[in-house]
């Protein structure tokens, strides 16, 4: 089963800051998926990725598929950024959960005005 | 446009009771997803479903759980009988495209499930 580890699990910043979040995987993958988890518990999902970098408004994300790691960033950060950001890989050869995702546990960010 | 619905918001019940949640994906999206949440595991995914047909139900963690979609605007998953160990949120969600995040996904608010 892929091992999906994110870090920081918990990170606080002030308004304006450029904020990373990582996650790493140990095997290799068709795609990887960000999700947004906002703080009354509603998931919209961001991006999906299989190389390079995708962009949309303030938040990036990159994967190197090489080293097995990944990216999401936030520019400008605001306080509505505040919420628990996850990583789900699809590696449908190394088990898994149903069609071979696993999630990381999640990032907890809070954006202090 | 209403999104993914979910119900009930909120179930409590006693162990070994039946625990049926509720669905309705957005209309036009031929694939739905049922995922779990708790504390210790995070989010899983139990099963999907293309067009109405379930693709992977690998995820399911036991016989006691069940889930159908007999038509494009509903589905249910169903516990039978309930543990505690079962409390969760669980989310469903639909994309227009088949396969699971191959598409941009549309999550429902969830359901709370405590069982007692």
């Amino acid at each position: 089963k892929n091992e999906v580890e994110q870090s920081p699990q918990n990170l606080t910043a002030q308004e304006g800051e450029f904020i990373t979040i990582n996650c790493s995987y140990s095997v290799g993958i068709s795609a990887l998926h960000w999700l947004q988890q906002h703080p009354g518990g509603g998931i919209v999902s961001l991006f999906m990725l299989s190389s390079g970098k995708k962009k949309h408004g303030r938040l990036i994300a990159t994967i190197n598929i090489q080293e097995k790691h990944s990216s999401l960033h936030i520019t400008a950060s605001h306080p509505r950024d505040s919420a628990v950001y996850i990583c789900a890989v699809r590696s449908p050869w190394s088990g898994g959960g149903a069609d071979g995702l696993t999630f990381g546990k999640g990032t907890h960010l809070i954006i202090q005005p | 446009d209403a999104g993914v619905i979910q119900s009930p918001r909120h179930e409590v019940t006693e162990m070994g009771q039946e625990v049926t949640l509720r669905c309705k994906p957005i209309s036009g999206h031929n694939s739905l997803f049922w995922y779990r949440q708790t504390m210790m595991r995070g989010l899983e995914l139990l099963i999907y479903f293309n067009n109405n047909v379930p693709i992977d139900d690998s995820g399911m963690p036991e016989d006691r759980f069940s889930a159908k979609m007999p038509n494009a605007s509903f589905s249910t998953l169903k516990i039978q009988p309930s543990e505690p160990r079962d409390s969760a949120v669980y989310f469903c969600a639909s994309s227009i495209r088949a396969g699971a995040f191959t598409d941009t996904q549309y999550f429902g608010p969830g359901t709370r499930l405590t069982v007692l």
